[in-house]
């Protein structure tokens, strides 16, 4: 059974660092799977953050781009989150999930088929 | 275009058929993926790919597409199925993977 947990200050001061972690149990961070974050602000929708292959290859959303740091620990399990130069408009909460999906014929799917119970981030000063 | 969009809110009667649509270039390539939260919850895949279904997820709920819209349907409607439901898929070019607005499923 996959699980993961996120872990990480639920207050960061606004222009300050957010850091958050993600545990993984029942899988290998370095099996062939991308390991993405998703956050939610209040009564919102979903935002994909990034995502990140074992190797460390990432790719992130273009406007989060610039504050936004994802690494993975693989003698730990888990991969983590880092975003700088906060403001409110940051709070949310934020999932951990992995990814899986497949091309055929030119026909492809990508699903978040396994995700954390996610963790509240209040931006405030 | 990188958005996929979605009707913020749906309604349909107890034990009637619901269909919510998702608009997107992305789709023409990549198949939706299509999420259930509740509140308080993290989401959960009801549909995927052509025609996949998780296990444990009832089959009346069911998945198309067509074109640049992909739709899911809940054929028999029921009171628990009253959610938010997100479509997602990749965009081919920057490899983001892109999220709907959400459809608020109301069950009358």
């Amino acid at each position: 059974q996959v699980q993961l947990q996120e872990s990480g200050p639920g207050l960061v001061k606004i222009s300050g660092t957010l850091s958050l972690t993600c545990a993984v149990s029942g899988d290998s961070i370095s099996s062939s799977f991308w390991w993405s974050w998703v956050r939610q602000p209040p009564g919102k929708g979903l935002e994909w953050v990034g995502e990140i292959f074992h190797s460390g290859t990432t790719n992130y959303k273009s406007s989060l781009k610039s504050r936004v740091t994802i690494s993975v620990d693989k003698f730990k399990n888990q991969f983590s989150l880092e975003m700088t130069s906060v403001t409110a408009a940051d709070t949310a909460v934020y999932y951990c999930a992995r990814e899986e999906g497949h091309c055929s014929g030119g026909e492809c799917y990508v699903k978040l088929g396994y995700w954390g119970q996610g963790t509240l981030v209040t931006v405030s000063s | 275009s990188s958005e996929l969009t979605q009707d913020p809110a749906v309604s349909v009667a107890l034990g009637q058929t619901a269909r919510i649509t998702c608009q997107g270039d992305s789709l023409r390539r990549y198949y939706a993926t299509w999420y259930q939260q509740r509140p308080g919850q993290a989401p959960v895949v009801v549909f995927f790919d052509k025609t996949n279904r998780p296990s444990g997820i009832p089959d009346r709920f069911s998945g198309s597409t067509s074109g640049n819209t992909a739709s899911l349907t809940i054929t028999g409607a029921r009171a628990e199925d009253e959610a938010d439901y997100y479509c997602q898929s990749r965009d081919s070019t920057t490899n983001h993977l892109l999220f709907g607005g959400g459809t608020k499923l109301t069950v009358l």
